[in-house]
């Protein structure tokens, strides 16, 4: 039972336009979700965060949005860079818990 | 600058063999994590730690232990591998009680177990 789902495996963007990676979840429970970003043969690192109190977090290119209602997130990243192709992954976590909850990722392929 | 090191980038091993996986982070960090991930199943966890000797179970820990005996080390142990734990296998910790806080991983270990 996947509590967090990317329903999308990859998705290809040209050069400049706009990515937009989404993220479902399904335990209404969670009240932080973050994204990371994963390179070949690398760990993950952090990309940004966003709390269950806003629909709304912005840094630099990339943007969060979360819809409560729907438990929906996406990430939005303006202008696309050939350094963004990675894998991205989208994961959630609930008050005191230890454990983040992450889905099973999206490639991102940004085309010249 | 934050840093987990994951001792061995590349190993390979043969089936029936005991294996080390060790980790060791520099910034003071309460919870370690081990997790492994393969195509199309994202990042699971096999077993993470919030104290020096404590452990708990993640998502997939069977034929898996860890130990944890000082704060900065964790290690993954495959007690005796096998072909289906070729996989990558990525390092984590994090400070304080809310575990995903930014969680800093490792560069990763792959195994290949033939």
């Amino acid at each position: 039972d996947q509590q967090v789902k990317q329903n999308s495996p990859s998705l290809s963007v040209q050069e400049g336009r706009i990515s937009i990676l989404n993220c479902d979840y399904t335990n209404s429970m969670f009240d932080y979700f973050l994204w990371y970003k994963k390179y070949p043969a690398e760990g993950p690192t952090f990309l940004i965060s966003i709390s269950s109190i806003k629909d709304k977090n912005e840094d630099g290119r990339f943007t969060v949005f979360l819809n409560k209602s729907a438990k929906h997130l996406s990430l939005h990243i303006v202008p696309s860079q050939p350094g963004d192709s990675a894998v991205y992954f989208c994961a959630a976590i609930s008050g005191s818990n230890y454990q983040l909850i992450w889905g099973a990722g999206t490639k991102l392929i940004i085309k010249p | 600058d934050v840093k987990v090191t994951q001792s061995s980038r590349y190993l390979v091993k043969r089936t029936g063999e005991k294996v080390f996986l060790e980790c060791v982070q520099d910034m003071d960090h309460e919870n370690m994590f081990w997790y492994r991930q393969d195509p199309g199943l994202g990042l699971r966890l096999i077993y993470f730690s919030y104290d020096v000797k404590m452990k708990e179970k993640g998502d997939i820990p069977e034929g898996y232990s860890v130990s944890r005996e000082k704060k900065e080390r964790f290690s993954l142990i495959l007690e005796s591998a096998s072909t289906n734990q070729t996989s990558m296998y990525l390092c984590a910790s994090s400070f304080g009680r809310r575990g995903g806080n930014t969680i800093y991983f490792g560069e990763g270990s792959w195994l290949t177990v033939v």
